[in-house]
């Protein structure tokens, strides 16, 4: 049974480009929710995902945008980036209704330079 | 708003030793609390979660918590660590919205372990 599984592992980009990761949720699963980790901190909550539509967001600026696919699947895209997006992006399935549980997938690991 | 705080960055235990990472948290209902782990390079994985009933919890690897109302604290404990414990800890508060759960992400604290 694959868990969550995030691409790409690692990028970089520079000021001002655009990026998009993605995420696969655990099979199961219905709901994908997104977290930022910048270093040395505690994961920040972006917004969650379900049938598709975004169901709660949190305090991030509309730059931050995602998509869910009819298969689950996840995108986030930032664009416009700056130097403070550069963090591990976290993505986190779980199903409604939920068991409090959420599965994390490794992260992808944004440089922005 | 809800919030959590863990008050130690930085704790350094001898292999055998116990261990309590502390976590209080600031909520406005009865709370529902969480830690994770994150092993180096590795997404974040459930210990254990506290929604109502017994105070002491019992998760994986060994690893129990205590709620604690009147301190609004919700510890973390292991009698006997192992070096494979070693890892950043993470405390968590939440509750259902929507049919699912946003918790919110203490600091965390990292745990070193000597041999």
């Amino acid at each position: 049974d694959a868990g969550v599984t995030q691409s790409p592992t690692h990028l970089i980009k520079t000021r001002g480009q655009q990026v998009t990761l993605r995420c696969s949720p655990k099979s199961g699963h219905d709901t994908v929710s997104w977290y930022q980790q910048a270093l040395g901190q505690g994961p920040q909550f972006i917004f969650q995902y379900y049938e598709e539509e975004e169901r709660q967001r949190g305090n991030f600026p509309d730059r931050f945008s995602g998509h869910q696919f009819p298969n689950y699947s996840s995108e986030l895209n930032v664009n416009a980036l700056l130097l403070g997006d550069s963090a591990l992006y976290l993505c986190a399935s779980s199903q409604i209704p939920a068991t409090g549980e959420l599965f994390f997938g490794e992260g992808s690991r944004l440089t922005v330079l | 708003a809800q919030s959590v705080t863990q008050p130690d960055i930085h704790i350094t235990v001898s292999e055998g030793a116990s261990l309590e990472l502390r976590c209080n948290y600031s909520y406005g209902a009865t709370p529902y609390l969480f830690w994770y782990v994150q092993s180096p390079g590795q997404g974040l994985q459930l210990l254990l979660k506290y929604f109502s009933g017994d105070t002491l919890v019992q998760g994986i690897k060994g690893f129990e918590a205590e709620f604690k109302r009147s301190q609004s604290s919700f510890n973390l404990r292991k009698p006997s660590v192992h070096w494979s414990d070693a890892a950043e800890y993470f405390c968590a508060v939440g509750a259902p919205s929507g049919g699912s759960y946003i918790p919110t992400f203490g600091r965390g604290t990292s745990l070193i372990v000597h041999p």
